[in-house]
């Protein structure tokens, strides 16, 4: 069965300096993996994913992730945030399943960025 | 274009009532159709998903159901809600297990 985990609740940083936000995931097959960022109060946006081929992938608004089979990670990271990044991400896996495919999503990290 | 209805946006219902939140999705066909609740701390839990007509999987056990009476109608239901099934509602469809899910604008709940 997939899950995921997201290894840090809340992360606060300060504008411009980098960030890692951690995700490790678990599952018998192989998977899709994704990040999703919500802002506060608005709906969930995609940031990227990773499907095959190239282990990092990049996002809008900066944002890259690195995909790590043997560690099962897929960890999200910018090299300098700004105050407006400030929202809560949640890394997915979604993967094939009978007649179609479900997706798991961690329990989501909040990110403050401080001026 | 496709898009997603889902309503209504909020919902106060006393302990024991019953529970009907109904989710459409235009502009597609045969979508696998999901319901999420999203509560602090716990991310988006995924309760139901179904990948066609009268097919519903439950990944908790719980007091609700979830029923596709339609193609691209989708319904979560409680025969008789508990105080613990307060939360944000979510639902989402999507087409392939490489590509992003679409989300409703969500149903946030309250039992008192």
């Amino acid at each position: 069965a997939q899950s995921v985990t997201q290894l840090d609740s809340q992360v606060p940083v300060f504008e411009e300096a980098p960030v890692e936000l951690r995700c490790n995931y678990s599952s018998s097959v192989s998977v899709y993996l994704f990040w999703y960022v919500q802002y506060p109060n608005q709906g969930l946006q995609l940031l990227l994913k990773y499907l095959s081929g190239s282990t990092l992938v990049k996002g809008i608004n900066g944002f890259e992730a690195e995909f790590n089979k043997s560690q099962t990670s897929f960890h999200l990271r910018k090299p300098s945030v700004h105050i407006s990044d400030t929202a809560e991400y949640f890394c997915a896996v979604s993967d094939q399943d009978t007649g179609g495919f479900k997706t798991i999503f961690g329990a989501g990290t909040r990110l403050f960025v401080k001026a | 274009s496709q898009t997603i209805h889902q309503w209504p946006a909020t919902l106060v219902q006393p302990v024991g009532s019953p529970l009907s939140l109904e989710c459409t999705v235009e502009g597609t066909s045969n979508p696998n159709l999901y319901w999420y609740r999203q509560a602090a701390g716990r991310g988006l839990q995924l309760l139901f998903y179904s990948v066609g007509i009268g097919q519903i999987s439950s990944e908790v056990p719980q007091n609700l159901s979830a029923s596709r009476p339609q193609d691209r109608q989708f319904i979560l239901s409680s025969k008789k809600l508990l105080l613990s099934d307060s939360g944000f509602y979510l639902c989402a469809w999507g087409r392939r297990a490489n590509e992003k899910l679409f989300f409703g604008s969500g149903t946030q709940l309250s039992v008192l």
